[in-house]
């Protein structure tokens, strides 16, 4: 099984700064990853998939980049929306398919 | 526009049964493989199962294999996910979700879940 794990577990930002998130995969999962973004109460929503394409309706300031086992997501300019927690997700090499543990972006 | 609409969840006592529905509509339902994800309170994703477009490939978590059951009816647009005996760490919030096209892999539309709460 392919281990998924995101760092760090809580990222405190301020409006209008740039987050950065690392998801790290214990093998290497080519460029077969995938982002979502879950807010409280809500299902997840997908935001990047293929490490860097992202997935209709996200706006620009989601970037993904990465291959094998290092993933970067990059929000450019937080917006007050956007603060929730953040999954990867590989689908490489499953089943099982893994997530990571989650990322909580915050309010500064 | 997709919907995936999740029902069937409740609370139940240790070593019942319950079955999860999920119904598909505005997408051929037909030719995606869909999956149910679940998360136990406050924590992470879990994903659960899979089964491809006509039943014939169908996967499991190590955690629920051999106690659950996953089916689709492609002619009721539905998906299921029979749950039997049922322990405390199964209690989650259980998500339909569909794959993409092509091969599966991540999860591009999801439902807004069911809760299912395994206590006595």
């Amino acid at each position: 099984e392919i281990v998924m794990t995101q760092s760090p577990a809580t990222l405190s930002v301020s409006p209008g700064e740039r987050a950065t998130l690392s998801c790290r995969a214990s093998q290497s999962v080519s460029n077969n990853l995938a982002w979502y973004q879950q807010k409280p109460g809500q299902a997840p929503r997908l935001l990047i998939y293929g490490a860097s394409t992202r997935a209709t309706g996200i706006p620009a300031r989601f970037s993904g980049s990465g291959s094998g086992t290092e993933f970067t997501l990059t929000i450019s300019s937080l917006q007050s929306e956007d603060f929730a927690v953040y999954y990867c997700q590989q689908y490489n090499n499953w089943p099982p398919r893994t997530f990571g543990q989650g990322t909580k972006v915050e309010i500064k | 526009e997709v919907q995936l609409v999740e029902s069937g969840g409740g609370l139940v006592k240790p070593g019942e049964s319950l079955r999860l529905s999920c119904a598909a509509s505005g997408f051929t339902f037909s030719i995606y493989s869909m999956n149910w994800v679940r998360q136990a309170p406050g924590k992470g994703l879990e994903w659960v199962s899979s089964i491809s477009s006509t039943s014939t490939y169908i996967y499991y978590a190590d955690s629920v294999k051999g106690r659950f059951a996953i089916s689709r009816d492609n002619a009721k647009n539905s998906l299921y996910l029979q749950m039997n005996s049922l322990r405390a760490e199964d209690t989650a919030v259980y998500y339909c979700a569909r794959d993409p096209g092509g091969s599966p892999a991540y999860f591009q539309h999801w439902g807004q879940g069911t809760l299912v709460t395994v206590s006595s």
